[in-house]
């Protein structure tokens, strides 16, 4: 069983459209969670850290249930710019702060 | 401008050559990270260190090296003991408090 899995998709969606995806993971020990955003051939970037209380930023609001050991990320209005790979990350707040990556999600907006 | 650097953006390289990535960082991070990714796949740790001088393994370490004799740098330097060398090579550095990583845009290397 990987550390963090994700449905790598391709998620389809219409401009305009909510779309929302989910990763689960293994360690219950994990400590901090994040979701990063990579285009094609680039580096990941950091999207949004993710709280247990739930955080919101613009159309991206980002879930924790720590019971369930999932993460959730609801995009609305979705734009075509989001096309993208949406990779969740999972930290386990060990002594190198080393962060495990899920596999990725790809995200294709369509006009 | 602050961020992180890699160096050359492609490198084609001959098997049972060994070759050196470069990585630089002014956000005075301690702590910094190598990653592979290959086509369709996920982040694998390679390296990482969190402070001057000291260096631990990651996940896939054999067949690299790294070095880490100034804040600011951190190369990894591929041996022709790797199998298969040809990937997308990403350095990340972190603050550690809080723990979130940022990448450099990467180097993707091809080995024949």
């Amino acid at each position: 069983r990987k550390e963090v899995e994700q449905d790598p998709g391709p998620f389809n969606v219409p401009e305009g459209a909510t779309v929302a995806f989910n990763c689960t993971y293994s360690n219950s020990a994990s400590q901090s969670f994040f979701w990063y955003r990579q285009d094609c051939r680039k580096e990941p970037k950091l999207l949004m850290s993710v709280y247990s209380s739930g955080n919101e930023d613009g159309r991206f609001t980002a879930q924790l249930n720590r019971a369930s050991q999932y993460i959730s990320l609801l995009i609305r209005d979705s734009k075509l710019s989001d096309s993208a790979t949406y990779l969740c990350v999972v930290g386990l707040g060990n002594a190198g702060n080393m962060l495990t990556f899920g596999g990725g999600t790809r995200l294709m907006v369509k006009p | 401008d602050g961020g992180i650097t890699q160096s050359p953006k492609y490198l084609f390289r001959k098997e049972g050559q060994n070759v050196t990535l470069s990585c630089e960082q002014n956000l005075n991070h301690d702590a910094m990270y190598w990653y592979r990714q290959d086509p369709g796949q996920g982040l694998r740790l390679i390296y990482y260190s969190q402070i001057v001088n000291d260096f631990q393994k990651g996940d896939i370490a054999e067949g690299y090296s790294v070095s880490r004799e100034k804040k600011e740098s951190f190369p990894l330097t591929v041996t022709s003991a790797q199998k298969n060398p040809t990937a997308f090579y990403l350095c990340a550095s972190s603050s550690g408090h809080p723990n979130e990583q940022y990448f450099g845009p990467g180097t993707r290397l091809t080995v024949t």
